[in-house]
């Protein structure tokens, strides 16, 4: 039982490249959204999945897209990157809305350049 | 939505016990309080929550005002790894996108 697993853990983007955040869960949750934290600062919620074929906004949803095509996956894509976006990311899942414990990834840390 | 007000900083001796409070006095009546820690670098940490009564568990105690504008996570013997930052969430256990993390309380727990 991994829990929640993200890659990668680092990477660097150039302004204007596109890249996907994997996150996967192996505890058969229905539950699960993205969160990012700047330095200093709380997660805020980016986007989120109530299940399969199902997602939507959170907090600060602008410049992401996500997709939840298996009840086990939920990446996360940048269109086209900006240094605002430089932050840790955090996938995290629930096992449904009865669940009180949001179970964390480590963490993806994303420099835009 | 219930946001909650923490201090940004506490420190507290190795053994001591650590008391984290944390204002909500907007909360209502559906909503929780949950309590999660972030150690350095890692993903935040489920600890505790409650609705009105007070909670225990193994790892800390959640004390809840009676009137629920308030609350106070306990730590009874805080060590060196208690050493993290603590947020204080409110929100409504059936709604997933309305669990806001603040900036939380850095604990410095010392030798």
């Amino acid at each position: 039982n991994a829990g929640v697993t993200q890659t990668p853990k680092f990477q660097v983007l150039k302004t204007g490249q596109s890249m996907t955040l994997q996150c996967a869960q192996d505890m058969n949750h229905e539950y699960m959204s993205w969160y990012r934290q700047d330095p200093g600062m709380g997660l805020r919620l980016i986007h989120y999945s109530v299940g399969a074929g199902i997602t939507d906004q959170g907090e600060v949803p602008n410049g992401y897209n996500v997709s939840r095509s298996t009840t086990e996956d939920f990446p996360l894509r940048l269109l086209s990157a900006a240094p605002s976006q430089t932050s840790v990311y955090f996938c995290a899942s629930r096992i449904d809305p009865t669940g009180n414990t949001i179970y964390f990834g480590e963490g993806s840390w994303l420099t835009v350049v | 939505d219930a946001k909650t007000t923490q201090p940004p900083s506490m420190d507290c001796a190795e053994g001591r016990a650590a008391n984290l409070p944390c204002n909500h006095s907007t909360i209502s009546g559906n909503e929780y309080v949950y309590w999660y820690r972030q150690i350095h670098s890692q993903g935040p940490q489920y600890i505790i929550h409650g609705l009105k009564n007070n909670e225990t568990n193994e790892m800390a105690s959640l004390i809840i005002t009676e009137d629920r504008k308030s609350s106070t996570l306990i730590l009874p013997h805080a060590t060196l790894r208690d050493t993290a930052v603590y947020y204080c969430i409110v929100g409504p256990i059936y709604n997933f996108n309305k669990f806001y993390f603040g900036s939380g309380t850095k604990l410095n727990v010392k030798p």
